[in-house]
């Protein structure tokens, strides 16, 4: 049980258009989720944390104009880059957690977004 | 601020050898704790975790990890390495703020594991 799962694994798209990345709960409902970003080599970093029906909030230093970010059941949550540039290309990975489970949260396996 | 140090950025072990991989944290409170393995253009899998009780845990994969409070580490273990081990390895803190119970995340360690 607790499987997240990242759609797509895989995107190209061209500067300045927008990406959208789905990240959903199969077997459990997510009151949270939470979407992080991994440069090569680089560890995870938290970009914001989304609470079902509500807005997220925003790590310092992201651009919530720019990383859209939507938790409108409590199974989905989408990522949005807009006006995507050659350096938001990155790993963009999601977890979600079920509050019966608290603290563990469960990732997703991951979205490649490069952005040319 | 809480934060997590991997003082290992790459290991190198041979097939068969131990393995100890560290992780110290600083942390005001009781932490949670965990270890996750991460294969290239892979996402997180969760080898183990501390929430209380025995210092001692096991995992998945025949790792282990000892919580040590009086040295703010929680290392983890593997007697005998395999060559599918070799992979990127991170430990994690939750942290507990405003927000909610958030994860911090160390710099990780790249094992490479020699035939």
């Amino acid at each position: 049980g607790a499987v997240v799962s990242q759609h797509p694994s895989r995107v190209i798209c061209k500067s300045g258009t927008s990406v959208k990345i789905e990240c959903r709960s199969l077997d459990f409902q997510a009151t949270t989720m939470f979407w992080y970003r991994q440069f090569p080599k680089q560890s995870l970093m938290l970009m914001a944390t989304s609470n079902e029906g509500s807005k997220a909030t925003y790590e310092q230093g992201v651009e919530k104009d720019k990383f859209l970010i939507n938790h409108a059941s409590l199974t989905l949550s989408t990522l949005t880059v807009t006006s995507a540039h050659p350096e938001d290309s990155s790993f963009y990975i999601c977890s979600a957690r079920d509050s019966s489970r608290e603290p563990e949260q469960y990732f997703g396996p991951g979205t490649r977004l490069t952005v040319t | 601020a809480q934060s997590v140090t991997q003082p290992d950025i790459h290991i190198t072990v041979s097939e068969g050898a131990s393995l100890e991989l560290r992780c110290n944290y600083s942390y005001g409170a009781t932490p949670y704790l965990f270890w996750y393995v991460q294969s290239p253009g892979q996402g997180l899998q969760l080898l183990l975790k501390y929430f209380s009780g025995d210092t001692l845990v096991q995992g998945i994969k025949g790792f282990e990890a000892e919580f040590k409070r009086s040295q703010s580490s929680f290392n983890l273990r593997k007697p005998s390495v395999h060559w599918s081990d070799a992979a990127e390895y991170f430990c994690a803190v939750v942290r507990r703020d405003n927000y909610g119970q958030n994860f911090v995340f160390g710099p990780g360690t790249r094992l490479s594991v020699l035939p």
